[in-house]
């Protein structure tokens, strides 16, 4: 059963313009949600992150919004850059689960293309 | 500085070798983590340790092992491999929780193993 979803395994667009990446979960218990993004053959780095307690969070051209209530995140790239083009992972965990709480639970990631 | 890093880059060996792959970082983080990644896959959770001391072990076969010697360093030791092992190897780190919240793991570039 997979708990983080992303539905879309792809998403192009034109430089400038702005970049949707959606999430979908689950788990109810899930408190702390992030974004990485991910090179060919490289680790994931960290992007941005939103706790529960917020609905968003803004990191120069990157803001992730988060709907509580409909189990859904996205995140906005504004505006969009050839260089932002890579896979991007969305994580969540809940801090309320013991040892399980280190346990990030990925979505399968969606490639990103943005085009010059 | 948010820097893991992790040595070798690149490794290939035979079915009856034994490695190991290296991981380091200095940002005092106490929660240290390997993850196996496959092609077209999001990370999979291998191995938690917390306080150098091991936390979660995922149902990964014995011929992981993993090593904790010093808040710094995480080994991972590798023996009578399968070629199916073959994946991009990640280590990560995280401060532990000193509130409800989860802390964000940061990841390191990867080893790439290719058993033959």
């Amino acid at each position: 059963d997979q708990q983080v979803k992303q539905n879309s395994p792809s998403l192009s667009v034109q430089e400038g313009r702005i970049s949707i990446l959606n999430c979908d979960y689950t788990n109810s218990m899930f408190d702390y949600f992030l974004w990485y993004k991910k090179y060919p053959a490289e680790g994931p780095t960290f992007l941005i992150s939103i706790s529960s307690i917020k609905d968003k969070n803004e990191d120069g051209r990157f803001t992730v919004f988060l709907n509580k209530s409909a189990k859904h995140l996205s995140l906005h790239i504004v505006p969009s850059q050839p260089g932002d083009s890579a896979v991007y992972f969305c994580a969540a965990s809940a801090s309320n689960s013991g040892a399980g709480s280190y346990q990030l639970t990925f979505g399968k990631g969606t490639k990103l293309s943005v085009i010059p | 500085d948010t820097e893991v890093t992790q040595t070798p880059k690149h490794l290939v060996m035979g079915m009856t070798n034994k490695k190991s792959l290296k991981c380091e970082q200095h940002m005092g983080h106490r929660a240290m983590y390997w993850y196996k990644q496959k092609a077209k896959k999001p990370p999979e959770l291998m191995f938690v340790y917390s306080y150098e001391k091991l936390s979660i072990n995922e149902s990964v076969p014995s011929r992981f092992s993993p090593e904790c010697p010093n808040s710094s360093l995480l080994n991972l030791h590798l023996h009578a491999l399968q070629p199916e092992d073959s994946a991009l190897y990640l280590c990560a780190s995280s401060q532990t929780r000193s509130t409800r919240l989860t802390d964000t793991q940061y990841f390191g570039p990867g080893t790439r193993l290719t058993v033959l």
